[in-house]
């Protein structure tokens, strides 16, 4: 079965540091995909960043970079130069390629300190 | 642009009472899915459907029925509401294998 954990239920990070937020999966499916969701105080649900299962390279976009070690089934999102309004609940999330069914890990939540 | 549109947004309801979440989507997408979001345990899909016409289990199915009444909407029905019921709906659509999904604001849903 597949499984999303996100090991880090809460983070800090000073405004304009880097922050590393974890994730770890497991599947048995060779072709797979790996999201990052961010959800605002308000609730909704922002897409942030995608990385196949064959890509290469680590995909990146703006200040979100996903650092992804298929070897030990790790979808790191990295934030460079956090802002304030980087608070938020993030979510890593996997979906079998053509596949319908996204998980959800439990999610991090991450304030950014002035 | 309204992208996905859910409603209600809040609704409290008593044990056993039913009700039917709204949503529909103005992206031309194919899938469409319902999630609910419980403290400490991310999203958990309930219902999708594929396409127009076709619609299958989730993770947590029981107590919930669906509707895909067209490419653009697709409801959630509760037919008698329980207190475990107690969630964050959220519809979305797109997302079918590398593509992100597009969610809608969410529905606050008590059930007391």
């Amino acid at each position: 079965a597949q499984k999303i954990t996100q090991t880090q239920p809460g983070m800090f990070v000073q405004e304009k540091e880097a922050v590393t937020l974890d994730c770890t999966y497991d599947t048995s499916d060779q072709s797979y995909g790996l999201f990052w969701y961010k959800q605002p105080s308000s609730g909704e649900m922002i897409f942030l960043i995608y990385q196949g299962s064959y890509d290469e390279q680590n995909a990146t976009e703006g200040r979100y970079s996903l650092n992804f070690q298929k070897a030990r089934k790790s979808a790191n999102l990295v934030i460079s130069a956090s802002q304030l309004g980087d608070s938020a609940m993030y979510f890593c999330a996997m979906s079998h390629t053509g596949g319908f069914k996204t998980i959800f890990g439990a999610g991090t939540r991450l304030f950014v300190k002035a | 642009n309204a992208g996905v549109t859910q409603t209600p947004k809040f609704q409290v309801l008593k044990t056993g009472q039913s009700m039917t979440l709204q949503c529909a989507q103005d992206m031309n997408h194919n899938s469409m899915y319902w999630y609910r979001q419980d403290p400490g345990m991310g999203l958990r899909l309930i219902y999708y459907s594929a396409s127009e016409g076709t619609t299958d289990k989730g993770e947590v199915p029981n107590g919930y029925n669906v509707s895909r009444l067209n490419k653009r909407e697709f409801s959630l029905r509760l037919e008698s509401a329980a207190p475990s019921q107690t969630s964050v709906y959220f519809c979305a659509s797109g997302g079918r294998g590398s593509s992100e999904a597009f969610f809608g604001q969410g529905t606050r849903l008590t059930v007391v």
